[in-house]
C-alpha cells in the first residue's frame, strides 16, 4: 500500500532562513505527489504537484519541490522564509489506478522574527 | 470563480443523533471527494464520486456513514446514530474532471463535535 512519511511534525525557522520540509513516499508505481498547505481554520489548498513532467517543481508563494525517485522523495522548500508561510504542511500521494490522496501527518511550520 | 462550499462550518451534536453535512463542489467539476481530519488519525479519504455514482467507498468507517449525491453536483455525507469518535473536521473537495493528476480543491470543512 502506498504511504507517505513527513520527518517532523514540527519545524521552526527564523524569517529569512531556508524552508526545508520533508517527504517520503513509498509506492510501486510512479507515484503523483502533491504538497498542501493548511492556514488555521482554513481548507487545504494546493502549493504545488509533481505528475511526471519536470522533476523539479515550482509552486506558488516561492515554493518548490523537488522529486527524486532514487530516494523516493519529494521534499518542499522556500529559499527564504516570511512570517505568512506559518501554516501546517501537508504531502500527499495518487496512483495512476487510484483518484484518491494519501496524506502524510503534516509538518506544522513555525516563523521566527 | 465561486469555490467548494460546505455547510454547515460547525456542527454540535449529542451521541446517537444523526447528522447531515453538506458540499457544494464548483459548478462543472465531475468529482467529488470526502475526507476527514482528527488528530487521531490526520487526513483520512472516506469516499469518492464521479458524477452521481461512488466507484470508490472504501474509506467510510462504517455502515453508519454514508454519502450520496445528486444532479452531478451537491453531496450530503450523513453519519447516523453518532459516536463521540466521530468528532472530527470533515472536508469535501472537487475536481474537474476526477483524473488522478487533478488538483483537489479543498472547502474550508464542517468541524463536527459529538458530545
Amino acid at each position: 500500500a502506498q504511504s507517505v512519511t513527513q520527518l517532523g511534525s514540527h519545524v521552526s525557522v527564523s524569517e529569512g532562513a531556508l524552508v526545508l520540509l520533508r517527504c517520503n513516499y513509498s509506492s510501486s508505481v510512479p507515484p503523483y505527489l502533491f504538497w498542501y498547505v493548511q492556514y488555521p481554520n482554513q481548507g487545504l489548498q494546493l502549493l504545488l504537484k509533481y505528475t511526471s513532467a519536470a522533476t523539479l517543481v515550482k509552486g506558488i508563494n516561492g515554493f518548490e519541490a523537488e522529486f527524486k525517485k532514487s530516494e523516493t522523495s519529494f521534499h518542499l522548500t522556500k529559499p527564504s522564509a516570511h512570517m505568512s508561510d506559518a501554516a501546517e504542511y501537508f504531502c500527499a500521494v495518487s496512483l495512476e489506478y487510484g483518484n484518491k490522496l494519501v496524506f502524510g501527518a503534516g509538518t506544522i511550520l513555525r516563523v521566527k522574527s | 470563480g465561486a469555490g467548494v462550499s460546505q455547510s454547515p462550518s460547525n456542527k454540535v451534536t449529542e451521541k446517537g443523533k444523526d447528522v447531515e453535512l453538506r458540499c457544494d463542489p464548483i459548478s462543472g467539476h465531475t468529482a467529488l471527494y470526502w475526507y476527514r481530519q482528527s488528530l487521531g488519525q490526520g487526513l483520512e479519504f472516506l469516499i469518492y464520486f464521479q458524477g452521481n455514482s461512488a466507484p470508490d467507498k472504501s474509506g467510510l468507517p462504517s455502515d453508519r456513514f454514508s454519502a450520496e449525491r445528486t444532479g452531478g453536483s451537491v453531496s450530503t455525507l450523513t453519519i447516523q446514530r453518532t459516536q463521540q469518535e466521530d468528532s472530527a473536521v470533515y472536508l469535501c473537495a472537487s475536481t474537474l474532471g476526477g483524473r488522478v493528476a487533478d488538483t483537489q480543491y479543498f472547502g474550508p470543512g464542517t468541524r463536527l463535535t459529538v458530545l
